[in-house]
């Protein structure tokens, strides 16, 4: 079946404007993971969202960052007024619950802020 | 919080040969995850192996095992008969196993190097 798929692939954008960056989680998984991987903080955990329930949001980095996910399927992470720091790999991954071991994670949406 | 160290940055093996990462983790709760995960250059994170805490067996999966001292908090991954397909990055990572979320902590990664 179909991984967890991200797009875009890569984004390059100007300092200062906002970017959306998609996750479509494996069908049927409840949980979804955003983490940043970038050179200086190596892999970090962003935001997580379960089912209904309110998102666990403490990794996000500033009030710049923000994620939704409707339907409880794609996702979308967003940064706004983007800073040169935010340039990192963007991963997203999914389970089939906050039980479930295994997350599978998808390609990645390069970020780069010029 | 939790915390994983990976103290090799970068490793190098020979071909068909037995090469181990380490890593090691901090932790004050007993019943955790832990996983050996590759990333080769396309970006994509693959689960290599896992480890439950509360097995005192330690995990294989073919050509993959780990060795896990609980005590010392200690999770090293053996890659035997190296290909040169193992070449990537490899990350230990962390979970905890109740209900607050589960998200993953890694460690800074081991770069592995395959030499024909």
């Amino acid at each position: 079946g179909a991984g967890v798929s991200q797009s875009p692939s890569n984004k390059v954008t100007e300092k200062g404007k906002d970017v959306e960056l998609r996750c479509d989680p494996i069908s049927g998984h409840t949980a979804l993971y955003w983490y940043r991987q970038s050179l200086g903080q190596g892999l970090e955990f962003l935001i997580y969202f379960q089912g209904n329930s309110a998102p666990d949001k403490s990794g996000l980095p500033s009030d710049r960052f923000s994620a939704e996910r409707t339907g409880g399927s794609v996702s979308t992470l967003t940064i706004q007024r983007t800073q040169q720091e935010d340039s990192a790999v963007y991963l997203c991954a999914s389970s089939w619950g906050w039980t479930s071991y295994e997350q599978y994670f998808g390609p990645g949406t390069r970020l780069t802020v010029t | 919080a939790q915390t994983v160290t990976q103290s090799q940055p970068e490793m190098s093996v020979q071909e068909a040969e037995t090469v181990t990462l380490s890593c090691t983790y901090d932790t004050s709760e007993s019943d955790y995850y832990l996983f050996w995960y590759k990333q080769p250059p396309s970006r994509q994170m693959i689960l290599v192996i896992r480890q439950e805490a509360y097995k005192q067996q330690n995990a294989t999966e073919n050509r993959f095992s780990v060795n896990f001292q609980k005590a010392a908090k200690s999770f090293s991954l053996k890659i035997s008969d190296s290909q040169l397909g193992d070449a990537a990055m490899y990350f230990c990572a962390y979970r905890n196993n109740n209900n607050a979320g589960n998200m993953l902590t890694f460690g800074g990664g081991t770069r592995l190097m395959v030499k024909p």
